[in-house]
């Protein structure tokens, strides 16, 4: 079954403690990306990567990061996580440039105290 | 600058049809996209226009893009309570040739009353 999956679903840390999220895709897609969504805000891209080792910033990369070693994985890391990065990631991955067939993880719901 | 602005709330009776408009200021937009979100899940791939289309229709769901007003709307036959969810519009432009971000709009909830 081709799927996006994410781990861990749900996660609760305190201000300053290194997290990961996990990304992987079992579609051999080029292309990667994390999203945050927050009420009021909408969905909005945190990072992207065209390829293995090509990464970019998206609209609100500050506080994060990623890497993308393997084609299948595109983890996100936060290095000191606070509480203003509380909120519901979305990780995603397509074909190529068109993504028209875009598909999301399930979402993972961070809280940091 | 890159915006994208939806209204935030639709409540339509079952079997009615329900119309959901999208504005984006980008003239460069490549690809327009309409995407779901039911409760606890991720966001589905609804469908999508081309910028050099003014329609397109699948099964319920017909899409219209004015492009000369920037307006993209997403209509609804038929609308049953399995269709109440956030509906996100999303723009795709480029910069220079290369692809840039997907932006998204903040979504409207559609809620379908029986």
């Amino acid at each position: 079954e081709a799927q996006v999956t994410q781990n861990p679903r749900y996660l609760i840390t305190v201000t300053g403690k290194k997290l990961t999220v996990t990304c992987s895709q079992n579609m051999n897609h080029e292309y990667m990306s994390w999203y945050r969504q927050d009420p009021g805000l909408g969905l909005r891209q945190i990072y992207y990567s065209m390829n293995v080792e090509v990464t970019d910033k998206g609209d609100v990369p500050e506080g994060y990061k990623v890497s993308r070693k393997e084609k299948r994985n595109f983890p996100l890391i936060l290095e000191s996580p606070s509480p203003n990065q509380t909120s519901l990631y979305f990780c995603a991955s397509s074909v190529g440039q068109s993504q028209e067939t875009q598909y999301f993880g399930p979402g993972t719901r961070l809280l940091v105290l | 600058g890159e915006d994208v602005e939806q209204s935030l709330f639709l409540s339509v009776r079952e079997g009615d049809s329900s119309v959901i408009n999208c504005t984006y200021t980008d003239s460069s937009s490549t690809y327009l996209y309409w995407y779901k979100q039911e409760p606890g899940a991720g966001l589905q791939l609804l469908t999508y226009i081309f910028s050099n289309m003014d329609m397109k229709q699948d099964q319920r769901l017909t899409v219209l893009l004015n492009k000369k007003d920037k307006h993209l709307s997403l209509r609804i036959a038929d609308t049953q309570t399995g269709d109440s969810a956030i509906y996100f519009c999303a723009e795709r432009h480029y910069y220079g040739g290369s692809q840039g971000n997907l932006i998204f709009g903040k979504g409207t909830k559609l809620s379908v009353k029986p």
